[in-house]
């Protein structure tokens, strides 16, 4: 257990369609980023928040958005589903130092059909 | 603008042979380095990390990475891989100023009987 929870860990849903994926940092950790991992994209940055502020964006597109809470956890919010967007989505956690790298989530495999 | 470079996508060894992975990195001072490892349908675990001070830096299940600062690189190696080291490998590089991780496209490692 990395200490980075991420639910659920598998979400089927139809094109068109919301979903919500959730994730809570480790303990002590202040910022949260979100990753897209496709096979042919690899692994994209997406969004980072940094105490409740976004604080950087990455390839995100203008559907997803995302969030991160008082308690410091975070949502990413995809909308108007597309095939192209079934990935397994990747949340991490690093502390305000930098300095241990991230940890990361186990990911939740999203799959639109 | 910063850039990382893993230049091979797919590496095949043998159990028992020595393994090595490359990263080349472009950015104009030492940022931070890092190598993750993901295995089917996990999430991203870390092996090791590089910030300052020897240039040679131990990690877990026998890696280790040389930071050379000429060649702008920081490749993994291992003397002896076991079936179970067959996984993706991911260099990444980061900078406090960035505030964020930049990732290879990855290295599949295959290991062969």
């Amino acid at each position: 257990d990395s200490g980075v929870t991420q639910t659920p860990k598998h979400l089927i849903t139809a094109t068109g369609q919301r979903v919500t994926l959730r994730c809570s940092p480790r303990s002590g950790d202040l910022s949260v980023y979100w990753y897209q991992q496709s096979l042919d994209q690899g692994l994209q940055f997406l969004i980072q928040y940094y105490n409740g502020e976004e604080r950087a964006k990455g390839n995100i597109l203008e559907r997803f958005s995302a969030q991160q809470f008082p308690d410091l956890h975070s949502e990413l919010n995809l909308s108007s589903l597309e095939l192209g967007d079934s990935a397994l989505y990747f949340c991490a956690s690093s502390n305000p130092e930098f300095n241990y790298g991230y940890t990361f989530g186990s990911g939740t495999r999203l799959t639109v059909v | 603008a910063q850039s990382v470079t893993q230049p091979d996508i797919h590496i095949t060894v043998s159990e028992g042979a020595s393994l090595e992975l490359r990263c080349n990195y472009s950015y104009g001072a030492t940022p931070y380095l890092f190598w993750y490892v993901q295995s089917p349908g996990q999430g991203l675990q870390l092996l090791l990390k590089y910030f300052s001070g020897d240039t040679l830096v131990q990690g877990i299940k026998g890696f280790e990475a040389e930071f050379k600062r000429s060649q702008s690189s920081f490749n993994l190696r291992k003397p002896s891989v076991h079936w179970s080291d067959a996984a993706e490998y991911f260099c990444a590089v980061g900078a406090r100023s960035w505030g964020k991780f930049q990732f290879g496209a990855g290295t599949q490692v295959v290991v062969t009987p």
